[in-house]
C-alpha cells in the first residue's frame, strides 16, 4: 500500500521567512496530494491540494509543487506569520473513493 | 459547503464500557466513510473504511470485534468502541467524500471525538 514520508518533523522559522515541508510517496498510482493544517485538539483543515495533472499550484502565501517522476511534493509558505504555527500534514491517495494516507506531520513554529 | 457532523466531541468513560461515536453527512450523501484514529503528537491513522449497506473494511491491526462500524444509511456511520481500555484513549475522526462527487471534491472531516478511558 501507499507510504508517505514527511520531513522535517519540526521546523522553526522567524516571522516573515519562508517554510518548506517535503513529502515523498511510494505508490505511483496516487494522483491526489492534499495538505492539511491541524491546530491542537481540532480536525485537520485542508489548506491546499494538487492533482497529478499539474506541477504547481499557488494560493496567496501557500504553494505546492509536485514531481511525479520523483514521487515527491512540497509545501511552501512564504511571509510566515505567528498564526501559521500548527502541525501540517501531507497526504496522498488515488482519486475516487479511496482514503488518504497521511505523513507523520511537521510541527511548524513561527517565531515573532 | 459539505459538512460532516461528529458526536460527541468529548467523552470520558470507564474501562470496560462501550462508547458510540456518530458521524453524519449533513448536506450530502456518503456511500463511503473513513474512520481515523490519532494518538497525541502522532499522525492520522486509517482504522477502517465504512461502506453503506455492507461490512466495513478494517486496516491491519485493527480489531473488528472491538471497533464496531455500522453504516446503515447514506448519511450516517457509527463507530462503537467496545470494552474500552485506557489504551483506546485517542482522537477519533470520521471523514467522507460526497457520493457521485466531482473529480475535484475534497475529503470532508468531522470535528473529531476525544475519547478518554479511565
Amino acid at each position: 500500500g501507499e507510504n508517505v514520508e514527511q520531513h522535517p518533523s519540526t521546523l522553526s522559522v522567524q516571522e516573515g521567512d519562508s517554510a518548506v515541508i517535503k513529502c515523498t510517496y511510494s505508490d505511483s498510482a496516487s494522483n491526489y496530494f492534499p495538505w492539511y493544517k491541524q491546530e491542537l485538539g481540532k480536525r485537520p483543515q485542508l489548506i491546499i491540494d494538487i492533482r497529478s495533472n499539474v506541477g504547481e499550484k499557488k494560493d496567496q502565501r501557500i504553494a505546492v509543487t509536485l514531481n511525479k517522476t520523483a514521487k515527491h511534493f512540497s509545501l511552501h509558505i512564504t511571509e510566515t506569520q505567528p498564526e501559521d504555527s500548527a502541525v501540517y500534514f501531507c497526504a496522498a491517495s488515488i482519486s475516487g473513493n479511496t482514503p488518504l494516507v497521511f505523513g507523520k506531520g511537521t510541527r511548524l513554529s513561527v517565531i515573532a | 459547503g459539505a459538512v460532516v457532523s461528529q458526536h460527541p466531541s468529548r467523552v470520558i468513560c470507564k474501562s470496560g464500557t462501550s462508547v458510540k461515536i456518530e458521524c453524519r453527512s449533513l448536506d450530502f450523501q456518503a456511500t463511503t466513510m473513513f474512520w481515523y484514529r490519532q494518538f497525541p503528537k502522532q499522525s492520522l491513522m486509517l482504522m477502517a473504511t465504512s461502506n453503506e449497506g455492507s461490512k466495513a473494511t478494517y486496516e491491519q491491526g485493527v480489531e473488528k470485534d472491538k471497533f464496531l462500524i455500522n453504516h446503515a444509511s447514506l448519511t450516517l456511520s457509527t463507530l462503537t468502541v467496545t470494552s474500552a481500555h485506557p489504551e483506546d484513549s485517542s482522537f477519533y475522526i470520521c471523514s467522507a467524500y460526497e457520493a457521485g462527487r466531482s473529480y475535484n471534491s475534497p475529503l470532508h472531516f468531522g470535528n473529531g471525538t476525544r475519547l478518554t478511558v479511565t
